[in-house]
């Protein structure tokens, strides 16, 4: 069957560390990954982007990489802090329709 | 400016009602999505709007009704309300059809009935 799976539990991480987030998929052939942040009462933040063709992907402080072969995605944080503490969700592309598969999201927290 | 607004934010009512949610985005976007998010906090497409037109359809009870008046604008509508509709009702919006680009979402609508 098809499944997207994150950590279900949650992440701690001591301030200044690198958290680093788990995505793995089965039965799925993405074309595309996607993380978002997610705050309590708010809805989902995009933060990257990154093609099946894409190995790593940074932005400032973030860094994604993506494993067709492994169907996993890893999602980093360095330098971690407090403000970092949310839930992270991944989302899949399929190129069929470009319609995003969800999975439920690791909530991080960042310990001062 | 918000980008994608949502109203109202929290909606209590009765098993049975009607209700409404709407959705604006100033983005000038051309594709909206309706999602639901449940208590496991797992998001589910309903449906998807590209210019006026549905083109991604779930399933989804047809007690729920989307409704596009302008590419700006995309309502949901959901007749005879049962329990398992209380969830976290999104709206989001996107530049593209099929580019697979970022989503922008809304503040959500918090559902929930008696």
């Amino acid at each position: 069957s098809q499944k997207i799976e994150q950590n279900s539990e949650a992440l701690n991480i001591q301030e200044g560390k690198t958290a680093t987030l788990t995505c793995n998929y089965t039965n799925y052939s993405p074309a595309y990954l996607q993380w978002y942040r997610q705050d309590p009462g708010r809805g989902p933040v995009f933060l990257l982007l990154i093609r099946e063709n894409e190995k790593e992907k940074r932005k400032e402080r973030l860094k994604v990489t993506f494993d067709t072969t492994l169907k996993q995605s890893l999602f980093h944080i360095t330098a971690s802090q407090p403000a970092d503490s949310a839930t992270y969700l991944c989302a899949l592309v399929m190129d069929s329709n470009y319609q995003l598969i969800w999975g439920a999201g690791t909530k991080l927290i960042i310990k001062p | 400016d918000t980008a994608v607004s949502q109203t109202p934010k929290y909606l209590v009512t009765q098993m049975g009602n009607d209700k409404s949610i709407k959705c604006e985005q100033n983005l000038g976007h051309d594709t909206m999505y309706w999602y639901k998010q449940d208590s496991k906090k797992f998001l589910k497409i309903m449906f998807s709007y590209n210019n006026k037109e549905l083109i991604i359809n779930e399933t989804v009870p047809n007690r729920f009704s989307p409704k596009s008046p302008d590419k700006a604008h995309l309502n949901l509508h959901i007749n005879s309300l049962e329990l398992g509709d209380s969830a976290v009702y999104f709206c989001a919006s996107s530049p593209l059809r099929g580019s697979g680009d970022e989503q922008f979402f809304g503040p959500g609508t918090r559902l929930t009935v008696l």
